[in-house]
């Protein structure tokens, strides 16, 4: 069964802060590995990651994958408090199925 | 505007008494999927479809029914719902395959007593 499992559960940081989302993941013949946002609604979307070593970015946010160590980072710089969010990483497997890890809550204080 | 779309937003049901979730997508996506989404569980697949006609279970099939008679369409059937399915349910869909991002609906709140 495939496992996704994200840490820490929960953090909490001031405006300003840097911080590193961990997500590390046993999916049976791994094909990508995605980020979402979560706020009061849907998980929207930040990236999908499928070569190791290849850094996306988008803003202060940026992601990572490695393959060999099977994990990857979201980190976000100069936090604010509209980055205050549950956010969720997930593996695709070769049958097309998305599974996800727990989540990490994170809470940015003015 | 691109979107997928659940009705309805809030539900209150009793024990028992069948009930559907509907799910709608206008980007022509081949790829629908259902989720239930608890504290602690995370976003769990109960469901998924590749295409029209083809649905496969997903990691908690248990007391759901699905069906794919159109591409757009991906209704979630409780035919006989409990206390245990009280949850917050997601509709996604995607191009298709793994190298193409889900797109979510904005949930279900279903609460069964």
């Amino acid at each position: 069964e495939d496992k996704v499992v994200q840490s820490p559960l929960s953090l909490v940081v001031h405006e300003g802060d840097t911080v590193t989302l961990n997500c590390s993941y046993e999916v049976t013949n791994f094909r990508s590995l995605l980020w979402y946002k979560q706020e009061k609604k849907a998980p929207t979307f930040l990236f999908m990651l499928t070569s190791s070593g290849i850094e996306k970015k988008s803003g202060r946010l940026s992601s990572i994958l490695d393959k060999k160590e099977l994990f990857s980072i979201l980190n976000i710089t100069a936090t604010q408090t509209g980055d205050s969010a549950v956010y969720l990483c997930a593996g695709y497997n070769a049958g097309n199925m998305l599974t996800f890890g727990g989540g990490t809550r994170l809470m940015v204080k003015p | 505007e691109a979107q997928v779309t659940q009705n309805p937003r809030y539900l209150i049901t009793v024990t028992g008494k069948k009930l559907t979730v509907t799910c709608s997508q206008n980007m022509n996506h081949e790829y629908m999927s259902w989720y239930r989404q608890d504290p602690g569980l995370g976003l769990r697949q109960i469901y998924y479809s590749m295409n029209v006609e083809v649905t496969d279970k997903g990691d908690v099939p248990e007391g759901y029914k699905v069906s794919r008679k159109e591409k757009r369409n991906f209704p979630l059937i409780l035919e006989s719902p409990s206390p245990n399915q009280t949850s917050l349910y997601f509709c996604a869909s995607t191009v298709g395959g793994a190298n193409s991002p889900l797109h979510f609906g904005n949930g279900t709140r279903l609460t069964v007593t």
